[in-house]
């Protein structure tokens, strides 16, 4: 148990599905991260949102649409997507870079995402 | 890119002390060097980071050569249940982490 949860852990949709991933944590936490895993790749950021406000966007299709109402909670919303944006996506937070300390994330358990 | 190579992957006898090695030639004095590992298809799991000096916590310990050009992560005794991908990453404070490929270890029985 890291203090990081994402639901739901395993999600299969069609390519005119819209779905929403969601992550939370319970740490206390300032900074909020999304990352894509494919098939024998390594992590790739996405989205990092900091106090809220989105910092980076890794030039990411806009069929992923991210949102962050507060600082515990982060949403990964889903529309269009295609058969290559199948892969575990991963959620993490951390104090953030403005806390004064090391920047050590927590991750969550990943949502494995199928689309047909 | 990731600032760091790693062996693509390595094998180590069970109960047998664990040694990655990572590259890191072009760090700067302000970056910090982390280690997290993950277990297949879960999330990566934080082991320990340092800065100048040689760091040891309950999982591993983290040996930095004095030129901060290299590192060394070992697992004293290291278990089936360590086997994973570990990744070396190296990043100052308040940017973000980029991931390389790290190196697969398989802890053989």
């Amino acid at each position: 148990e890291t203090g990081v949860t994402q639901t739901p852990r395993h999600l299969v949709m069609g390519m005119t599905n819209k779905k929403s991933l969601k992550c939370e944590q319970h740490l206390g936490h300032n900074a909020m991260y999304w990352y894509k895993q494919s098939a024998k790749k390594p992590l790739e950021l996405m989205f990092v949102y900091n106090f809220k406000e989105q910092t980076e966007n890794n030039s990411v299709p806009s069929r992923f649409s991210p949102e962050c109402p507060n600082s515990s909670h982060l949403f990964l919303h889903l529309h269009t997507l295609q058969p290559e944006d199948s892969a575990l996506y991963l959620c993490a937070s951390s104090q953030g870079p403005d806390s004064g300390r090391y920047n050590e994330q927590f991750f969550g358990p990943g949502t494995r995402l199928t689309v047909l | 890119d990731a600032k760091t190579t790693q062996p693509t992957s390595m094998d180590c006898a069970e109960g047998r002390a664990a040694n990655l090695p990572c590259n890191h030639s072009t760090i700067s004095g302000n970056e910090y060097v982390y280690w997290y590992r993950q277990i297949h298809s879960q999330g990566p799991q934080y082991i320990i980071h340092g800065l100048k000096n040689n760091e040891t916590n309950e999982m591993a310990s983290l040996i930095i050569t004095e030129d901060r050009k290299s590192s060394t992560l070992i697992l004293p005794h290291a278990t089936l249940r360590d086997t994973a991908v570990y990744y070396c990453i190296v990043e100052d404070y308040g940017q973000n982490f980029v991931f390389g490929p790290g190196t697969r270890l398989s802890v053989l029985p």
